[in-house]
């Protein structure tokens, strides 16, 4: 399976845009770039996704390099609501769609 | 709110004994996954099942463990003679389309 590889942890300051980085860089063809993140003592949530195309949605943006090689997650104010630890996995198109989650970004907002 | 259920939230059990943990999804997820975290790790993939047929268990899923879901509706995840490495969080998600709707988790103890 292809990796990914994230920062251990990142700060922000509520209000502010946060950039939470991915690297990719053996991702496949038919891999998707998704991203969950887990709030404290509970399941992980789905954030966003997506192949080859910038995604937007409610809850954050998806900037994909034009490689494919990296990725990244952009929330564009920081509430504390968003402290989490924000998981950045490739989703062959093929694999029965489980989820093979890595160690993750801990994100910490400060009020 | 994922409209997964899981029950129960928390298990405290003794070393050698089995538990049974259940997974209620919403109607519309055919397919459904299930997951162990422990502590400081990603969630890690265990079994998932399209409907009532299970399609793929991990190597991590040993003997011990059995899983079922009859009917395709609700799923049960059966440990026997726990140990105390089974101490984990294991957590159920539902799917559709592209995301996975995951369970609040049940947190077991093994003593």
């Amino acid at each position: 399976d292809a990796k990914t590889t994230q920062p251990n942890s990142m700060e922000s300051n509520e209000e502010e845009p946060v950039h939470l980085p991915c690297n990719h860089s053996t991702i496949s063809g038919t891999d998707y770039i998704h991203w969950y993140r887990q709030l404290p003592s509970q399941g992980p949530e789905y954030v966003i996704h997506g192949l080859t195309s910038n995604v937007n949605n409610r809850m954050a943006s998806l900037a994909i390099a034009e490689d494919r090689k990296s990725s990244t997650l952009i929330l564009h104010r920081a509430t504390l609501r968003d402290a989490a630890v924000y998981y950045c996995i490739l989703r062959p198109d093929w694999a029965g769609n489980m989820l093979t989650f890595g160690g993750g970004t801990r994100l910490m907002v400060k009020p | 709110d994922t409209g997964v259920s899981q029950d129960p939230r928390h298990k405290i059990t003794k070393r050698g004994q089995n538990v049974t943990f259940r997974c209620d999804p919403i109607s519309e997820h055919n397919r459904l996954y299930w997951y162990r975290q422990t502590l400081g790790q990603g969630p890690e993939f265990l079994t998932y099942f399209q409907n009532e047929a299970q399609l793929e268990k991990s190597r991590l899923l040993s003997d011990r463990f059995s899983a079922e879901r009859p009917k395709g509706s609700f799923s049960t995840l059966e440990i026997q003679r726990t140990e105390q490495g089974d101490s984990a969080m294991y957590l159920c998600a539902g799917k559709t389309y592209n995301e996975q709707f995951f369970g609040p988790g049940t947190r077991l103890t093994v003593l």
